[in-house]
Parts: structure tokens; sequence; C-alpha cells
């Protein structure tokens, strides 16, 4: 079963920043988020992960609470091609083995 | 970056027969590679663990005799859809993790299935 939960949708003017929300309670210490988008149709494209400290690339930053049971996924000025479902993971550790569960993912829609 | 090339992009196979799908990590070695199945409007749901070498792990469910998985090299796997029928038709999709723990996982493009 996942272990995160997210807004089902969201929408964001284009231009400005999304922010989206991820829960993730149940999360244990050596299990790192991970956010991925997927495009109709297309694989899900990697945006970024972490374990607990903030972490920022080209595409989007990523702000883990302290206590590691939230982040905020936050795209920093929204255009039209980032309407998407975009999936928060948390990346699961069983006996040595790994494996990324997939929750229900938040469709964001950015309006012109 | 990683690429994971998975082959067919899309195919239409008869009731009963079988189809293959690859997967293929094109500029990294790829111990292990998952697969998902994806039906209309859902989420990705993991059919299973993909080791080089040994046996493939299966969550609850998946018919291990129905979807045959084999990774034979660092750098390919493939599933195998068997007697394939309509219910089956769904868009499957492969992802290889590049590096240690903590590195990201590219995914496949993704195979659209259709049983007739």
């Amino acid at each position: 079963d996942a272990k995160t939960t997210q807004p089902t949708s969201m929408d964001c003017a284009e231009g400005r920043a999304a922010n989206l929300p991820c829960n993730h309670s149940t999360i244990s210490g050596n299990e790192y988020v991970y956010w991925y988008r997927q495009i109709h149709s297309q694989g899900p494209q990697y945006i970024i992960h972490g374990l607990k400290n903030n972490e920022t690339n080209e595409m989007a930053s990523l702000i883990i609470t302290e206590d590691r049971k939230s982040s905020t996924l936050i795209l920093p000025h929204a255009t039209l091609r980032d309407t998407a479902v975009y999936y928060c993971i948390v990346r699961v550790l069983q006996g040595g083995s790994e494996k990324l569960v997939f929750g229900k993912g938040t469709k964001l829609t950015v309006n012109p | 970056g990683a690429v994971v090339s998975q082959h067919p992009s899309r195919v239409i196979c008869k009731s009963g027969t079988s189809v293959k799908i690859e997967c293929r990590s094109l500029d990294f070695q790829a111990t292990t590679m998952f697969w998902y199945r994806q039906f209309p409007k859902q989420s990705l749901m993991l059919m299973a663990t993909s080791n080089e070498g040994s046996k493939a792990t299966y969550e609850q469910g998946v018919e291990k005799d129905k979807f045959l998985i084999n990774h034979a090299s660092l750098t390919l796997s493939t599933l195998t859809v068997t007697s394939a029928h309509p219910e089956d038709s769904s868009f499957y999709i492969c992802s290889a993790r590049q590096g240690l723990f903590g590195y990201g996982y590219t995914f496949g493009s993704g195979t659209r299935l259709t049983v007739v």
C-alpha cells in the first residue's frame, strides 16, 4: 500500500509557483521521498528526491518537514507544460529489497 | 541522463497469444528493474521486481505464470504476457534504478497492450 496521501487535484496560474503537498506520516528513517510526474500516456518523469534536507534542482524544490511526516514540491514558475499528474512516493525498503509504490497522485492543471 | 528504452510502444494481439515487452537501460547497468501496470485513469501498480540473474519477485495478486519476467543481463529485462485476454489490456511500464540506493529511478515510456 502507498505510504503517501495527496490532494486529488490542484490548479495553478501560469507563471505562479505551484506548491504540491504530500503527507507521509508513517515514513521510516531511511526511506526517501521521491516526486515524479506523468503526462498522459507517457512514462513517469523524475523530478526530485530527498531524505531529510531540502533539495533543489533545475526543475523544482523539495521541502521536507523536520519530522519528515510531510513534504512539499515547489515548481517556482509553472508553465502550461507542467500540467500533469504528480506523484509523491516513499521508497519502501523490505528485507533488503526496494520498491516505489505509487499513490493516487495530484492532478495539477496550470491555467493560462 | 539515464535512459530506459521500452519496446514496443504499442501492441495489439489476439486473445490467447503471448506478447513480450522489452525494457533496456541504455547507458547504465541495472541489477534491478521494476514492472508496473496502469489501467485508464488509475495510478501505477507495481507488478514485480526483476533481479538480474535470479527469479523475479512478484507482488501479491500478480500471477507469476501469466506474467513471465526474465532479467538475463544487466541492461535487459523482459515481460511476457502469456495467453493474453482482453482484461490484460493495459499500459505496462518498466523502470530501473541507476546506481546505488539514494539515486533516482528512470522509467520507460510504456507499452500500450490491447488484446482483441
